[in-house]
């Protein structure tokens, strides 16, 4: 089956850029989405289709897309970042699947 | 206000059966696809079905293939699933999610609170 591969974890002291990866075979023909997810919370939507933001999201997060990898920016984390980051995409079958989740670290 | 709330969570033997519902109100609920996502305790997301909004296309997981049902109601504004031959590792929160597709947004863009499913002996 379809996997998309993220890092565990992540960790950058506020301010920095946070960068969150997320690799996948069909990432080049199917868009990716990234979601937040706080303890004890449903999932947030923070990008759609590889670099889109939905209103609302802060300029802060961006996402780019190179090949078989897409890429989950934050600028000037802060510490109210600090969450679970989830790549989401599909395969060709038209099957969903999640990325295995990063956390990310506000030192 | 959109709101997607689920119902029919609990605990269940292995082997049981369960049907989870979700009450969707805010939006035109016969125009989206939706979508059961599921989270085991302390672990990632896991997409688990999802349906078009007239049942025409349906999809599934591998893990709950032949297993999970999932259905819908647009009269009544709700989406189920049903749930059977119930197995340790489907013990999780299942959320029902909105699958909005447009020019300015798209993805799972409303997710309910999730209800606790518990299979256990």
């Amino acid at each position: 089956s379809y996997e998309l591969t993220q890092p565990p974890s992540v960790s950058v002291s506020p301010g920095q850029t946070a960068r969150i990866t997320c690799s996948g075979d069909a990432l080049p023909k199917q868009y990716a989405y990234w979601y937040q997810q706080k303890p004890g919370q449903a999932p947030v939507l923070v990008i759609y289709k590889d670099s889109e933001r939905p209103s609302g999201i802060p300029e802060r997060f961006s996402g780019s897309s190179s090949g078989t990898t897409v890429t989950l920016t934050i600028s000037g984390v802060q510490a109210e970042d600090e969450a679970d980051y989830y790549c989401q995409s599909a395969d060709s079958s038209g099957t969903l699947v999640f990325g295995g989740g990063t956390k990310l670290t506000v030192l | 206000e959109v709101q997607l709330v689920e119902s029919g969570g609990g605990l269940v033997k292995p082997g049981g059966s369960l049907r989870l519902s979700c009450a969707a109100s805010g939006f035109t609920f016969s125009s989206y696809s939706m979508n059961w996502v599921r989270q085991a305790p302390g672990k990632g997301l896991e997409w688990v079905s999802s349906i078009s909004s007239s049942s025409s296309y349906i999809y599934y997981a591998d893990s709950v293939k032949g297993r999970f049902t999932i259905s819908r109601d647009n009269a009544k504004n709700s989406l189920y699933l049903q749930m059977n031959s119930l197995r340790a590792e489907d013990t999780a929160v299942y959320y029902c999610a909105r699958w909005t597709v447009g020019a300015t947004q798209e993805g799972f863009d409303y997710w309910g609170q999730g209800t606790l499913v518990t299979v256990s002996s």
